[in-house]
């Protein structure tokens, strides 16, 4: 997964805590997103970007904020970190090349697991 | 909106022989991109094979071919002579406008175990 960075990998946070999963490409893609995957289930969309200053939400939008100043960056904040936000999140970025969009253009991170207590 | 079903929660296969993994989907898009992805038990999200809704070959990458039917709405992964490195949970995933900006809809997975 050459190219996206997340950061931390793991990270233990008490219930009203709040935090920030940082992730950077250095791709210069358009577009990123934000995904949280729960045990045995599929990832979900949580919010996502098609540039900088432009964002919109997912399916599983409420309780995480995200913003993206550079192109670079795309960080997701917990404003208030609940129990049922204990998941894996995973950042990807992307572009659509000229002409056919390609599918093995969508990169992913290596994943940050947050346990909630 | 998309919705991907994969319907086989765990799956064996004997070494060297080959797996079908089965999706469908439901898309009310006319343009649109099918994927799948492997997880390792390491969790990383690895790509395997894109589809696109235009294309009219099914798309292969080396082992890996996927079984179009876009009358059928199904997307199936085929994976040939499987090997032991090959267990590992895999997963559909579709997106409206072939990348549609990297907002992809995942299905459940199906577990797949190789014997050796």
């Amino acid at each position: 997964n050459a190219g996206v960075t997340q950061t931390p990998k793991f990270q233990v946070l008490k219930t009203g805590q709040s935090m920030t999963l940082q992730c950077a490409q250095d791709m210069n893609h358009e577009y990123m997103s934000w995904y949280r995957q729960d045990p045995g289930m599929g990832l979900r969309l949580i919010h996502y970007s098609v540039g900088a200053g432009i964002t919109d939400q997912g399916e599983v939008p409420n309780g995480y904020n995200v913003s993206r100043s550079t192109t670079e960056d795309f960080p997701l904040r917990l404003l208030s970190a609940a129990p049922s936000q204990t998941s894996v999140y995973f950042c990807a970025s992307s572009y659509v090349p000229p002409g056919q969009g390609k599918g093995n253009t969508i990169y992913f991170g290596e994943g940050s697991w947050l346990t909630v207590v | 909106a998309q919705k991907i079903t994969q319907t086989q929660p765990g799956m064996f296969v004997q070494e060297k022989e080959a797996v079908t993994l089965d999706c469908t989907y439901d898309t009310s898009d006319q343009s649109y991109g099918l994927f799948w992805y492997k997880q390792p038990s390491s969790g990383e999200m690895i790509f395997l094979i894109y589809q696109g809704s235009y294309d009219e070959q099914n798309a292969t990458e080396g082992r890996y071919s996927l079984n179009f039917q876009k009358a059928r709405k199904s997307a199936n992964l085929v994976i040939s002579a499987s090997q032991l490195g090959d267990s590992a949970m895999y997963f559909c995933a579709t997106a409206a406008g072939g990348t549609s900006y990297g907002k992809l809809t995942f299905g459940q997975g199906t577990i797949l175990t190789v014997h050796p």
